[in-house]
């Protein structure tokens, strides 16, 4: 079955630059998406179609996937942006969510 | 505005049923497929089930781990989708999300989400 891999965890300085990866076999040639998720609240879609943002959500989001790796880039991190952040992709009519990245502003 | 909101979750022993329903408003509710995930500390996102619009047949598909004992429904006149747990395992035990989901694409909207606890 289809695999979506990201690193446990990832620390950025507030006003630095995040970087979240996400890899799978092939992943460049699919539509990945992420999802923000702060403690106690439902997942938020924050990129889709390869780089759009749903309405609200920061210009400081952007993605970019090729190869076998999606790649979410925050901006001048702020402490809000202090959340899990997942990868989706769908493979062969299948749903996978990678593990999920706890992002800290430290 | 687009708002799902659950409701039905409950503690549960093993091998009993629960329904949970996904009550949805600020959208034309059948013309969207609509999907069940679930959360565990361990398990992370797992998606549960879908169910298509009645424009693209109206079929449900499921994961592995729930096949033959969950069955997802919808009702597009109240703007409804339902899962029905049945034969529940400690391991069903997690936080259920509705979703609406845009076709083979990303799911653009969740809701708050209910607590289902299977427990002897």
């Amino acid at each position: 079955s289809y695999e979506l891999t990201q690193p446990p965890s990832v620390s950025v300085s507030p006003g630095q630059t995040a970087s979240i990866a996400c890899s799978g076999d092939k992943l460049g040639g699919k539509d990945a998406y992420w999802y923000q998720q702060k403690p106690g609240q439902s997942p938020v879609l924050v990129i889709w179609q390869y780089n759009k943002r749903p309405s609200g959500v920061p210009e400081r989001f952007s993605a970019f996937n090729s190869g076998n790796t999606a790649t979410l880039t925050i901006s001048g991190t702020q402490a809000l942006d202090e959340a899990d952040y997942y990868c989706q992709a769908w493979d062969s009519g299948t749903v996978v969510f990678g593990g999920g990245t706890k992002l800290t502003v430290l | 505005e687009v708002q799902l909101v659950e409701s039905g979750g409950d503690l549960m022993q093993p091998g009993r049923s629960l329904r949970l329903s996904c009550t949805a408003s600020g959208f034309s509710f059948g013309d969207y497929a609509m999907s069940w995930f679930r959360q565990t500390p361990g398990k992370g996102l797992e998606w549960v089930a879908f169910i298509r619009s009645k424009i693209y047949g109206g079929a449900p598909e499921y994961a592995a781990s729930v096949k033959g004992r969950f069955i997802i429904s919808r009702d597009d006149f109240n703007s409804i989708a339902y899962l029905q747990m049945n034969s529940l395992q400690i391991e069903d035990t997690g936080i259920y999300f509705c979703t609406r989901e845009i076709p083979h694409g990303p799911f653009d909207y969740w809701g708050q989400g209910t607590q289902v606890t299977v427990s002897s």
